[in-house]
């Protein structure tokens, strides 16, 4: 069953705005990740941050976690077309899990 | 490096049919795992393997079969295809450790008529 559940499910912005995203679950987690996909393609590893974390930064992108909460945020900034792609959450378990579990995704339209 | 590659990238196939998804990946990852991604169900894991000789079930296992001889190849076996098999198929490597950051395939669309 899904662990992640993204919000909104839909967004699109305009190029050069900020876009967020963000991901609620239900367990206690050893990490969320972030992936990309683009249409037809492999998912992409964005960014991983842990549990033990609250924030992190890679280039444009900014996520935080807050474990009290059960939530995570996605932020792009200064979008680009070439952001338009769906983007996924997935959690690595507690407890020496092996597996990933992901949610359902959102789809992200950046507007040139 | 050829990362995590996927054969066939299209398959048609009529009910009842077998067929093999293959994968194989050259970054000597011991971490390999399948899912299937279903319009708006996100990705759902079918089987993983934490190493040559080992697989475990995942989420949706009922239906496919894996092995593991090799590190390198971590192939998905449909056994009787039915419709409801119908997905775009990933298969994923990582190194060994927690759920770290996995690498994907380019996948394979599967139709069962």
């Amino acid at each position: 069953s899904q662990q992640g559940e993204e919000d909104p499910q839909a967004l699109s912005i305009q190029e050069g705005e900020n876009a967020t995203m963000n991901c609620s679950y239900k367990t206690s987690i050893n990490n969320l990740q972030w992936y990309r996909q683009n249409s037809g393609r492999g998912l992409v590893h964005l960014i991983l941050i842990r549990s033990n974390e609250r924030e992190k930064h890679s280039g444009r992108l900014r996520v935080t976690l807050d474990t009290s909460k059960k939530s995570s945020s996605l932020l792009i900034t200064a979008s680009r077309a070439a952001d338009t792609a769906s983007y996924f959450c997935a959690t690595g378990a507690q407890g020496g899990s092996e597996k990933l579990v992901f949610g359902k995704g959102m789809k992200l339209t950046v507007n040139p | 490096n050829a990362g995590v590659t996927q054969t066939p990238k299209f398959q048609v196939l009529k009910t009842g049919q077998s067929m093999t998804l293959q994968c194989a990946q050259d970054m000597n990852h011991e971490y390999m795992s399948w899912y299937r991604q279903d319009p708006g169900m996100g990705l759902r894991l079918i089987h993983y393997s934490v190493g040559a000789g080992i697989t475990d079930q995942g989420e949706v296992p009922n239906g496919y079969n894996v092995s593991r001889s090799t590190t390198e190849d971590f192939p998905l076996r449909l056994l009787s295809a039915a419709p409801s098999q119908t997905s775009v198929y990933f298969c994923a490597s990582r190194t060994s450790g927690r759920s770290d950051e996995q690498f994907f395939g380019p996948g394979t669309r599967l139709t069962v008529l």
